[in-house]
């Protein structure tokens, strides 16, 4: 597509259940990234994906936070037993090719209560 | 680590008045600078871009920016803002994090007044 999909909008999660969010970026881009947005402002880098292959999982938190991109299918962000902390906007971009433009998805709202 | 700085939280303008927003970087290398806009509850979308070439980068809706390499800046710039203009402003950069992911300023919230 010509869009960065993410679904869904909102999730809302009572703390210690599980959270999945999915991203299917645009059609031929090589890389996804996963952004958190806390706070209303502040972007955090989470992980990017070269086609399936891990990129760059620096930003991610080791224990609870996963991640994949499968051939074929819409890339997914787990959360493990999830936080109240772990509120936030989640946002997938996808570009073609390292260090070009990337395309941002409407992101997922995701409330931990 | 590379860092951005933008140094206005919160910008009030009454239409037709100029913006300038201030961002300065700090990578010292070759640089790929981006300007962002945020909609209330929208998703972030591209303004405009500057990888090489003519440091006076025209984007869409009338923004501007100039990379000013000796100060490290990227200020973004529109003649006569509009009420539609009201948003968030992010600026980014993808140099020098070695996977290519884009390190954010703060934003900068802009609000103009009818």
């Amino acid at each position: 597509g010509e869009e960065v999909a993410q679904t869904p909008k909102h999730l809302v999660r009572g703390e210690g259940q599980k959270a999945k969010l999915y991203c299917a970026p645009i059609k031929g881009h090589s890389y996804v990234f996963w952004y958190q947005q806390v706070l209303k402002n502040e972007f955090k880098f989470l992980i990017s994906f070269q086609n399936e292959n891990v990129f760059d999982e620096t930003g991610m938190p080791k224990e609870r936070f996963s991640a994949k991109c499968l051939p074929n299918s819409p890339c997914s962000l787990e959360i493990q037993a999830t936080k109240l902390e772990d509120s936030a906007v989640y946002f997938c971009a996808s570009s073609q090719a390292p260090g070009t433009e990337a395309f941002f998805g409407q992101g997922t709202r995701l409330t931990v209560v | 680590a590379q860092s951005v700085s933008q140094h206005n939280h919160h910008v009030i303008l009454s239409e037709a008045a100029s913006l300038e927003l201030g961002c300065n970087y700090s990578y010292g290398g070759t640089v790929n600078l981006f300007w962002y806009v945020q909609y209330p509850g929208q998703h972030l979308q591209l303004l405009l871009k500057y990888f090489s070439g003519d440091p006076l980068v025209k984007g869409i809706k009338g923004f501007e920016a100039e990379f000013i390499k000796s100060k490290f800046s990227f200020n973004l710039r529109k003649p006569s803002v509009q009420w539609s203009d009201t948003a968030e402003y992010f600026c980014a950069t993808n140099s020098g994090a070695g996977s290519y992911q884009l390190t954010f300023g703060k934003g900068t919230k802009l609000s103009v007044i009818p």
